[in-house]
């Protein structure tokens, strides 16, 4: 069975301070790993994906099979960011997502 | 292109009535799949559909709940007999193939 954890549920950080939302998962293979971000009152929308190794809004994730982790970082938060972040691994045809993360950038 | 597309945005029923929610995908996008977020939870994900055919439903309540994507047409998530347990925001996404693809905005139904 495939499951994504993220262990915390509100995240509260200070603007320009680093953040780091966790992630973690379980698979018997080799996953393919997203982060999806919701601003209030909008879609659901890519972040990035970690086969694609780019970085979005200054944000970036390494995937760590060793620690089946999936964790999204970003050095310097800004209150832009606040939302609702979801992490999700894709396998045999099925997206799995975490039960998210809400980041709050406090001014 | 428009993206997928869920209408309505939101839809208000009764106790007992039936609720139909919309998903059109993306032009060229053959996979359809149907997620639910309650309140205080995550995105939790439903069934998974190919035109015609269901592919994967084991998220889907075993009662009341029904899916479909037929040749022409939208995708539908039908609930019958509604109650206030099923009011949550109701996302759709489409690819075209098994992997991801794009979002719609939901669809968020309350249930009176």
């Amino acid at each position: 069975a495939q499951r994504v954890t993220q262990p915390e549920k509100l995240l509260s950080v200070f603007k320009g301070a680093p953040v780091e939302l966790k992630c973690n998962y379980s698979y018997s293979g080799s996953p393919e790993l997203f982060w999806y971000v919701q601003y209030s009152r909008q879609r659901l929308q890519l972040l990035l994906r970690h086969i694609s190794r780019e970085s979005i809004k200054g944000f970036t994730a390494d995937l760590n099979k060793g620690e089946t982790s999936f964790h999204l970082k970003k050095p310097f938060a800004q209150e832009e960011d606040s939302a609702m972040y979801y992490c999700a691994l894709s396998g045999r045809g099925q997206l799995t997502f975490g039960s998210g993360t809400q980041l709050t950038v406090l001014p | 292109n428009a993206g997928v597309m869920q209408n309505p945005r939101h839809l208000v029923r009764r106790r007992g009535q039936e609720a139909r929610l919309r998903c059109s995908p993306m032009k060229g996008h053959s996979h359809v799949y149907w997620y639910r977020q309650l309140p205080e939870e995550g995105l939790k994900f439903m069934v998974y559909l190919q035109k015609e055919n269901i592919i994967d439903e084991s998220g889907m309540p075993k009662e009341r709940f029904s899916a479909e994507f037929p040749k022409e047409g939208p995708s539908i998530l039908r609930i019958q007999q509604v109650v206030r347990g099923d009011s949550a925001a109701y996302f759709c996404a489409s690819s075209p193939d098994s992997r991801m693809g794009a979002f719609g905005s939901g669809t968020q139904l309350s249930v009176l």
